[in-house]
């Protein structure tokens, strides 16, 4: 089954509104990832958090290792943040990630 | 900045020929991957390697083979492609510690015809 569930799928906002984004996981991660695909685009890291609560400017993460979940938090989002916002657990060992299939994000201006 | 390149960006092919995607990074990483991308499907690991000379099978490797001759280099051979084949192919390079960043090339779009 998939090890990495995103939800929602889809998100549509108006510009200046918040985002969250969740992400639930089958078992322990030990690396917990969250990636920004532009339409048609490549995969960009945005943040690295197995644990605990990481911001970094209008984005926030907080991953709850016992509970198997993520979340991304995004602020005051812009027409530029639209996008696919991916999730990935470490695999096993040896450094693999498993992708969840992704939360598509359009804000609106 | 860490660089992954991928070539060819576009690819179509024939069923039963052979294609090849070819990867390059000049980040030092030894680890690199290849995944492909499917619409309902995400990101899917096809194959990995750990370094110079080896290859790993990941989730779904049936139908491909990797090749890793160098630390830079890391290929995607399909010996008899199928329309099954078609997809959006992304190579990656990472280090080898559990907490390392992967840093995606910007994929090859192949058209199994």
């Amino acid at each position: 089954g998939q090890q990495v569930q995103q939800s929602p799928s889809s998100l549509v906002l108006q510009e200046g509104e918040n985002a969250e984004l969740q992400c639930n996981f089958s078992s322990t991660a030990t690396q917990l990832q969250w990636f920004y695909q532009s339409p048609g685009g490549s995969l960009v890291s945005l943040l690295s958090n197995p644990s605990g609560t990481k911001h970094t400017g209008r984005l926030t993460s907080t991953t709850v290792t016992k509970e198997r979940r993520s979340s991304l938090h995004i602020s005051s989002s812009q027409t530029t943040d639209s996008g696919t916002y991916l999730c990935a657990r470490e695999q096993g060992t040896g450094s693999k990630l498993s992708f969840g299939k992704g939360a598509k994000l359009t804000v609106s201006p | 900045e860490a660089a992954v390149t991928q070539s060819p960006r576009n690819k179509v092919a024939v069923t039963g020929g052979k294609v090849t995607l070819s990867c390059n990074q000049t980040n030092n990483h030894n680890n690199m991957y290849w995944y492909r991308q499917d619409t309902g499907h995400g990101l899917r690991l096809i194959h990995y390697s750990y370094g110079a000379g080896s290859t790993e099978k990941g989730d779904i490797p049936d139908g491909y083979k990797a090749s890793r001759p160098s630390q830079e280099n890391f290929s995607l051979i399909l010996e008899l492609a199928t329309p099954s084949q078609t997809s959006v192919y992304f190579c990656a390079s990472g280090r080898t510690s559990s907490q390392n960043t992967l840093y995606f090339g910007a994929g090859t779009r192949l058209s199994v015809l």
